[in-house]
């Protein structure tokens, strides 16, 4: 089964910062990466997919790049609205979810 | 209105059984994979399920294989979650969520719309 790691677990930053999320997968996944967005209490809502594609609705200081193993999320400056648990999720499988990322205001 | 929702959560004893509902609406059903992600307290996301657009393939995460059944009733726009032999570790709250459709394509994922989900207490 492939296996996906998300780095840093925890993040915590200032207002306005660039922020960069990390998820690694155990074997290629082309660009098969999701990324979703879980606010405090909430339902999780896609943010990227595809590896780089926005999913509609979602505010353009969101990015997505990488393909094969190795993928990031950026926030280009973080909003106290950022504040979430952001999960990556290999999208063209039987799910596996990496472990999440907490992201805080300084 | 575009959304899902969940039924049939609550309390229910170790080894017992319990059926989750997620009610459709406001697109058509019978287009899209549908998938059942689950939610233990204060951890992360874990897949569960999932059943193809017309119901002929489905498949589950290792943690359930043999106890839990996916289905769906495209006739009433419902997705099924029949989970037997119960344990204290699949106390979570269950999430339905929809497999992407692009304009000419559908898909297995994303999930792309999700429901307000439905909290699965396992307790003696």
């Amino acid at each position: 089964d492939i296996q996906m790691t998300q780095s840093p677990s925890t993040l915590s930053a200032s207002v306005g910062d660039r922020v960069t999320i990390t998820c690694r997968a155990s074997q290629s996944i082309s660009r098969w990466l999701a990324w979703y967005q879980q606010k405090p209490g909430k339902v999780p809502n896609l943010l990227i997919y595809d590896a780089s594609n926005l999913q509609s609705g979602v505010p353009s200081r969101f990015s997505g790049s990488g393909s094969g193993t190795e993928f990031t999320l950026t926030i280009s400056s973080l909003q106290p609205d950022d504040v979430a648990t952001y999960y990556c999720q290999h999208s063209n499988n039987f799910g596996t979810f990496g472990q999440g990322t907490k992201v805080e205001i300084k | 209105q575009v959304q899902l929702v969940e039924s049939g959560g609550g309390v229910v004893q170790p080894g017992r059984s319990v059926t989750l509902s997620c009610a459709a609406s406001g697109f058509t059903f019978s287009s899209h994979a549908m998938h059942w992600v689950r939610q233990a307290p204060g951890k992360g996301l874990e897949w569960v399920a999932a059943v193809s657009f017309d119901g002929t393939n489905s498949y589950y995460a290792d943690s359930v294989k043999g106890r839990f059944t996916i289905s769906r009733d495209s006739s009433k726009n419902t997705l099924f979650l029949r989970m037997n032999t119960l344990r204290t570790d699949d106390t979570a709250v269950y999430y339905c969520a929809r497999g992407y459709c692009s304009t000419t394509s559908c898909y297995w994922g994303p999930l792309d719309l999700w429901g307000q989900g439905t909290l699965v207490t396992v307790s003696s």
